[in-house]
């Protein structure tokens, strides 16, 4: 079956920090992969994708590469600042079907000024 | 353009009681899903529609009834309300051009005591 597996939180950092949040999954076929932030008291919005191996998705200096031969997605950013306090999910969506989302567990990012 | 509604934000039941949950979007999106967020579980699928008067059931169906009678709604009833209801359910959409992103709505936290 399709599963994610994600670092326990929470991780906490100071500014300018780097970050990484490992993530790792199970699944049949091709999947495609997320990192999803949930900012406090809102939904769930999508951070980078990547939608086959090798593939890196960017997006406000955080990254992460779609590494299938290690299973990974691991989530990096090389200076976070306090805004980047939230809770990031890494999920995957079946490959022949993308209406099915399988999310890990949520690593709460805590940074101090 | 509002994107993903959902209401109540926040809602408070007897054990047998039952309530719909609503959720709304009008960014003509042809799926919609609904999810369940547990403490250190993440979010899990629960139904999840293709279109209008297309449903089907993702991770954990039970104790879960929905219809897409229009393209915009996507409601949520549970028709007898248990304590391991209790969580926060998200309501998320996608387009049909847009094979792997989902827009979340912002969320409703239901208590069931």
């Amino acid at each position: 079956g399709n599963s994610v597996t994600q670092m326990e939180g929470p991780v906490t950092l100071s500014e300018e920090a780097f970050l990484t949040i490992n993530c790792t999954y199970t699944a049949t076929g091709y999947p495609s992969l997320f990192w999803y932030v949930q900012y406090p008291g809102e939904g769930l919005q999508l951070l980078l994708k990547a939608t086959k191996a090798d593939d890196k998705g960017s997006n406000k200096g955080f990254e992460a590469t779609y590494r299938k031969e290690t299973t990974s997605f691991h989530l990096e950013k090389g200076s976070v600042q306090v805004s980047d306090s939230a809770v990031y999910f890494c999920a995957l969506s079946e490959w022949d079907n993308f209406n099915k989302f399988y999310f890990g567990s949520g690593t709460k990012l805590n940074v101090k000024p | 353009n509002a994107g993903v509604t959902q209401t109540p934000k926040f809602q408070v039941l007897k054990t047998g009681q039952s309530m719909t949950l609503q959720c709304a979007q009008d960014m003509n999106h042809e799926y919609m899903s609904w999810y369940r967020q547990d403490p250190g579980m993440g979010l899990r699928l629960i139904h999840y529609s293709v279109g209008a008067g297309i449903t089907d059931q993702g991770e954990v169906p039970n104790g879960y009834n929905v219809s897409r009678s229009t393209t915009e709604d996507f409601p949520l009833r549970l028709l007898s309300a248990a304590p391991s209801q209790t969580s926060v359910y998200f309501c998320a959409s996608r387009g049909e051009g847009e094979t792997d992103t989902q827009y979340f709505g912002p969320g409703t936290r239901l208590t069931v005591l």
